[in-house]
C-alpha cells in the first residue's frame, strides 16, 4: 500500500524565519508530486507541482524539491509571514492498475507568530 | 475565470438518508476527482472520472457512487448514510486524466454532517 508521511505534524516559527516542510513516500515510481495549502474549513490551494522528471520548482518565496530515489520532497518557505499560517499537504501521484491515484499525507500545521 | 465550484457548501443529514453532492470543473477541464477528508486527516481518494468514464475508484463501499455528465460536471452520491460519513467532500478538476497527469485544482468542498 502506498503511503505518504509528513513530518512534523505541527510547526510554530517566528515571523521572518525560513523553514522546511518534509514529505516522504514509499515508492519511487511516481508520476508527480503536488504541494497544497489548506486554510481551516476550506478547500485546497495548489502551490507547486513537480513532475517525476523534475528536481525542483519555485514560485515566489516557495521552493519545492523532489528526490525520487530516496522517496522525499521538501517545501522551503523563505521569510515566513503570518499569512503563511495554514496546513500544508503533500500529495503524490502513483500509478495504479487503472491509471493513477493521488495519495495525501496528513499535513503539517504551520503557525507563523508575528 | 471561475474555479472549481461545489454545492451545497454545508448540509446536515440523518443516518440512513441519501445525499447528492455536485461539482463543476474549471472550464476546459475534462477530469474530475472526488475526495473525502475527515477532520485532522489528509484527503482520501474516492473516484476519478475522465471523459465521462470512471478511471479510478478508491477503497470506499458501494454506497458511494458518482457520474460525470456531458458538460464534465459531476455528482457524488452516498446512500444509507452512516455517522462515519461525516466529512468534507472535495472535488478536484484537472486538464487531463486517465494515464496522463496534470495539476489538480480543488473546490471549497461540501461539509456533510450526519446525525
Amino acid at each position: 500500500k502506498q503511503e505518504v508521511t509528513q513530518i512534523p505534524a505541527a510547526l510554530s516559527v517566528p515571523e521572518g524565519e525560513n523553514l522546511v516542510l518534509n514529505c516522504s513516500f514509499t515508492d519511487s515510481a511516481i508520476y508527480n508530486l503536488q504541494w497544497f495549502r489548506q486554510d481551516p474549513g476550506k478547500g485546497l490551494t495548489s502551490l507547486l507541482l513537480i513532475q517525476s522528471s523534475q528536481r525542483e520548482q519555485t514560485s515566489g518565496r516557495l521552493n519545492a524539491s523532489l528526490d525520487k530515489s530516496s522517496g522525499r520532497s521538501t517545501l522551503y518557505i523563505a521569510a515566513s509571514q503570518p499569512g503563511d499560517s495554514a496546513t500544508y499537504l503533500c500529495a503524490v501521484r502513483f500509478p495504479t492498475n487503472t491509471g493513477n491515484q493521488f495519495y495525501f499525507g496528513t499535513g503539517t500545521s504551520l503557525t507563523v507568530i508575528p | 475565470d471561475a474555479g472549481v465550484t461545489q454545492s451545497p457548501t454545508h448540509l446536515i443529514k440523518t443516518r440512513g438518508q441519501h445525499v447528492t453532492l455536485r461539482c463543476s470543473p474549471i472550464s476546459g477541464h475534462k477530469s474530475v476527482s472526488w475526495y473525502q477528508q475527515v477532520l485532522g486527516q489528509g484527503p482520501q481518494f474516492i473516484f476519478q472520472y475522465y471523459e465521462k468514464e470512471e478511471r479510478g475508484r478508491g477503497n470506499f463501499p458501494d454506497r458511494f457512487s458518482a457520474r460525470q455528465f456531458p458538460n464534465y460536471s459531476s455528482e457524488l452520491n452516498v446512500n444509507a448514510l452512516l455517522l462515519g460519513d461525516s466529512a468534507l467532500y472535495l472535488c478536484a478538476s484537472s486538464l487531463v486524466g486517465g494515464t496522463n497527469t496534470g495539476e489538480l485544482f480543488f473546490g471549497e468542498g461540501s461539509r456533510l454532517t450526519v446525525l
